[in-house]
């Protein structure tokens, strides 16, 4: 099956530093979503993104379908940026395969 | 618009035991997912049900089952309950042909 990795698997930060989230994938895809899991666990949806570029404030989200791979920028980090930033993948049957993710820490 | 909704939070059950997780899609939406998702991992894909039938399936025993309803909202069961499905249960909902998929809270089991 598809393999999702993502990198780095930790990062700590300052807030107000910037970070890029990596996450490559093994096959052709049909979807990709990047969603912020917080301290509760729940998934909250931050981009679908199968391919192109979006901005939503301070994140945006580039993927470049052809060479199977994915960017989350996070600029001006803040404290509630905190958690787990995990991208999915959906290879054609809405069965969405995710990452390993990264665990974010954002220091006041 | 109402977003999906699982209950209940939280759950505890003892081995052996049987257990049933219930959801409500997103309005608008007729398709539903459910993910396990065991401490410290990401979420792996259980099955997922449209037009009250099993649509896909991942790598998982058959005492995981489900219903949709004709809401599309949807249920969970687990039969004979081992130690590893202790987990957070997630479901998501979408619309066919919108491929976006948005999640609930979670349950979060606890197996003893």
């Amino acid at each position: 099956g598809i393999q999702v990795e993502q990198s780095p698997p930790d990062l700590i930060l300052q807030e107000g530093a910037n970070s890029t989230l990596r996450c490559n994938f093994s096959d052709s895809v049909n979807n990709l979503q990047w969603f912020h899991q917080n301290p509760w666990g729940q998934l909250i949806n931050l981009f679908y993104i199968p391919s192109g570029t979006k901005q939503n404030g301070r994140l945006s989200a580039t993927t470049v379908a052809t060479e199977r791979y994915s960017l989350l920028y996070i600029s001006s980090s803040q404290t509630t940026d905190s958690g787990v930033y995990f991208c999915a993948v959906d290879t054609g049957f809405q069965k969405l395969v995710f990452g390993t993710g990264t665990r974010l820490l954002v220091s006041p | 618009e109402t977003g999906v909704t699982q209950s209940p939070t939280h759950l505890i059950k003892t081995r052996g035991q049987q257990v049933t997780l219930r959801c409500s899609s997103q309005s608008g939406h007729n398709t539903v997912s459910w993910y396990q998702q065991a401490l410290g991992q990401g979420p792996q894909f259980i099955f997922q049900y449209y037009r009250e039938e099993e649509n896909g399936r991942g790598n998982f025993p058959p005492r995981f089952s489900g219903l949709q309803f004709p809401n599309y909202s949807s249920e969970l069961n687990v039969n004979a309950l081992e130690l590893d499905d202790s987990a957070l249960y997630l479901c998501a909902s979408s619309k066919t042909g919108l491929n976006e998929q948005f999640f609930g809270p979670g349950t979060r089991l606890t197996v003893l």
